[in-house]
């Protein structure tokens, strides 16, 4: 009964490679969220999708394509992999408003 | 814009011990306050918030105030156990925003 579910949890590709995160949420949120953490651990938005509409973009590389196929999924693919895209992903929900944001595990994203 | 600072970590403890991890905050509107927490491998948890001035959030022993004069949202409790060792984050989130706005987050370490 995971509420916010992230697939793979580990992720290790080469460079130049194209890759795919998938996230659900079984909590009934409008409203779901990507996070990058980077090595020091900050956490940034990427992207906010409201009931399948894209609401936020924030100064992502175009490399990076969110698509929700229904407000219970958000996934991340991501094409032409970098070494600076090492990071963990978090994927968010949470309803609309500024109610609290629920968070699953994360995916650790590692380039060789 | 919108940002939050947190003190700098680590931070090391004995059991036992008082604990206050510093937050303050700029915002353009009137923010809602969170504090986040991180446990190693985990992804993040609400652990409290507070939505108003002067609303105190309180959660497992921890507790913050919404201090508006101040634009503060201190950490505080009043004997840390070793499970309490985890990265902890501030975070808001404007009304109709969409997203958080995290701190640089804080590690706190709790030695037995």
């Amino acid at each position: 009964d995971t509420a916010v579910s992230q697939t793979p949890k580990y992720l290790v590709t080469q460079m130049g490679n194209d890759k795919s995160i998938k996230c659900e949420q079984n909590l009934g949120h409008d409203t779901m969220y990507w996070y990058k953490q980077d090595s020091k651990k900050f956490l940034k938005i990427m992207f906010s999708y409201n009931n399948k509409e894209l609401i936020i973009n924030e100064t992502v590389p175009n490399r990076f394509s969110p698509k929700s196929p229904d407000k219970a999924h958000l996934n991340l693919h991501i094409n032409s992999l970098e070494l600076g895209d090492s990071a963990v992903y978090f994927c968010a929900s949470s309803q609309a408003g500024n109610q609290p944001q629920h968070f699953g595990d994360g995916t650790r994203l590692s380039i060789l | 814009g919108d940002s939050v600072t947190q003190m700098e970590g680590p931070v090391t403890l004995s059991e036992e011990a008082f604990l206050t991890i510093n937050c303050t905050y700029t915002a353009t509107g009137y923010p809602s306050l969170f504090w986040y927490v991180q446990y190693p491998g985990e992804g993040l948890q609400l652990l409290l918030k507070a939505t108003k001035a002067d609303d105190k959030g309180s959660n497992k022993g921890f507790e913050a105030t919404y201090r508006k004069e101040t634009t503060s949202f201190h950490l505080e409790k009043g004997s840390v156990q070793v499970s309490d060792s985890a990265v902890y984050f501030c975070a808001l989130t404007i009304q109709g925003a969409q997203k958080l706005v995290f701190g640089q987050g804080t590690r706190l370490t709790i030695n037995p």
